[in-house]
């Protein structure tokens, strides 16, 4: 069965730090990848999606970037964090989303920036 | 881009009443429609989907027709349930077919 892990659950940053989340799927191969983030009030935004290694499209210009690696893998990085990077972010994946269009999420993880 | 309008909640019921929670969207073409259920404490999940117009998505008794000239894809159920407290979350397709636009959710809540 496919599963879906992302990490740290829970981060505490200061302002202008740097930002790495990972994010891994396993027992799928060729999936597409997503970030989104859910802060409070505003529901969920979708920040980046990727349907292929090194393909990544940003949904909404911010201070925010991602990477895909390998094929299972989907990283969510910031060199220089704001306040208003504090929310909490969810990886997802597909598979053959033309086809279902169902996302599987991951638990999330939670970042406080300070 | 696509884009869409849920119902701002909390809505507020007694166990056995009728839910409707209202969506809309605005889209280039025709999307796919989803209604997504996160539990407390849970992560987000389908309920259901719709994939053309006219198409109802069914699933626990919750149901939502696309309605495309009326762009909405309103979520109803007949009677709710103690354990239907959650948060619902409407998502059409973007533009592309490749992600979901979710919108700000809906916060049910259902007293016995």
């Amino acid at each position: 069965s496919q599963t879906i892990h992302q990490w740290p659950a829970t981060l505490v940053q200061p302002v202008g730090s740097p930002l790495s989340l990972e994010c891994t799927v396993e027992g799928t191969s060729n999936p597409n990848l997503y970030w989104y983030r859910q802060a409070a009030g505003r529901g969920l935004q979708l920040l980046f999606y990727s349907v292929g290694i090194g393909q990544i499209s940003s949904e909404v210009p911010q201070n925010l970037s991602a990477s895909r690696p390998q094929d299972r893998q989907f990283i969510l990085s910031s060199k220089k964090l704001l306040l208003s990077d504090s929310g909490f972010y969810l990886c997802a994946w597909s598979a053959g989303f033309a086809n279902t269009g169902e996302l599987f999420f991951g638990e999330g993880s939670r970042l406080t920036v300070l | 881009g696509n884009s869409v309008t849920q119902m701002e909640g909390p809505v507020t019921l007694s166990e056995e009443a009728f839910l409707t929670i209202n969506c809309t969207y605005t889209a280039t073409g025709y999307p796919s429609l989803f209604w997504y259920v996160q539990y407390p404490g849970e992560g987000l999940q389908l309920l259901l989907k719709a994939t053309k117009a006219d198409d109802k998505g069914s699933n626990k008794g919750f149901e939502a027709t696309y309605r495309k000239e009326t762009t909405s894809f309103h979520l109803e159920k007949g009677s709710v349930q103690v354990s239907d407290s959650a948060v619902y979350f409407c998502a059409p397709s973007n533009q592309a077919g490749t992600a979901l636009i979710f919108g700000k959710g809906t916060t049910l809540s259902v007293s016995s």
